[in-house]
C-alpha cells in the first residue's frame, strides 16, 4: 500500500517568506509526527498529533513553526518569516495509534527546505 | 529516554555478517530498543525492536545483553543495500510519543 507521502520534495525559498509542508500519512494511522533534520544529524523531533489534536508541541522551535491536522489526515507544517537557519530536511511520520509500547513510525521522504 | 552510544562507522564486506553495536548504559527496566535505519535521500525506516529477549526478522536479529547496557543489530549477509544510517534509540511510551534519534552509525557495505 502507499507509503507516507510528502510534498513537495524540494522547496527553494527566500529569507522571510511563508512556507508550507504537506505530510498525507499512511490511510487509517491516527498518530502523525514531524521531525526536522539538518545535515549531518539525525531527525529532531517537532510536534506529534494524535487525531486532529497536537498532543506534543515541544519540540517547535519557536512560534514561528505551526502545524495543523485539521481532519485528522493529512497535516501541514507551516513556517512564518523563514531564516536561513531554517533549512534542512522536514520529515513526517505516522503510526497506527499512539500510547502504545510498540511505536512503530514510517516515515515519508521528506522535503528539503533551502531558504537563500 | 535513555542515552545510547555507537560508533561513528563501519565498515562491511558484502555477503558477510555484519554487527552494529550500541551501549545503553542507563537504560531503565521498561525501556525498549529500538534500531531505524536511513537510507541516503530517504526517511528513517524501522528495523526491529526487543526489550529483554534477543529478537530476529525478516530483516535482522537484535542481541541485547543480559543486564540491557548494550546490544547488538546483526545483519546477517550484508548486501549494498544494506549501506545506511543506522540509530539505535532506548524508548518508552510514558506519554512520550517522540523518538530521540542520536548521531548513528554510518554502514558501508563494501564491495
Amino acid at each position: 500500500g502507499a507509503g507516507v507521502s510528502q510534498t513537495p520534495s524540494n522547496k527553494v525559498t527566500e529569507k522571510g517568506k511563508y512556507v508550507e509542508l504537506r505530510c498525507d500519512p499512511i490511510s487509517g494511522h491516527t498518530a502523525l509526527y514531524w521531525y526536522r533534520q539538518s545535515l549531518g544529524q539525525g531527525p529532531e523531533f517537532l510536534i506529534y498529533f494524535q487525531g486532529t489534536g497536537a498532543a506534543d508541541d515541544s519540540g517547535l522551535p519557536n512560534d514561528r513553526f505551526f502545524a495543523v491536522r485539521p481532519e485528522g489526515s493529512v497535516s501541514t507544517l507551516k513556517i512564518q518569516r523563514t531564516e536561513r537557519g531554517d533549512s534542512a530536511v522536514y520529515l513526517c511520520a505516522s503510526s497506527p495509534t499512539g500510547g502504545l509500547a510498540k511505536n512503530i513510525q514510517y516515515f515519508g521522504a521528506g522535503t528539503r527546505l533551502s531558504v537563500l | 529516554d535513555a542515552k545510547t552510544t555507537q560508533p561513528t562507522s563501519m565498515d562491511c564486506a558484502e555477503g558477510r555478517a555484519a554487527n552494529l553495536p550500541c551501549n545503553h548504559s542507563t537504560i531503565s527496566g521498561n525501556e525498549y530498543v529500538y534500531w531505524y535505519r536511513q537510507i541516503h535521500s530517504q526517511g528513517p525506516q524501522y528495523i526491529i525492536h526487543g526489550l529483554k529477549n534477543n529478537e530476529t526478522n525478516e530483516m535482522a536479529s537484535l542481541i541485547i545483553t543480559e543486564d540491557r547496557k548494550s546490544s547488538t543489530l546483526i545483519l546477517p549477509h550484508a548486501t549494498l543495500r544494506d549501506t545506511a544510517v543506522y540509530y539505535c534509540i532506548a524508548w518508552i511510551n510514558f506519554g512520550n510519543e517522540k523518538l530521540t534519534f542520536g548521531t548513528g552509525t554510518r554502514l558501508t557495505i563494501i564491495p
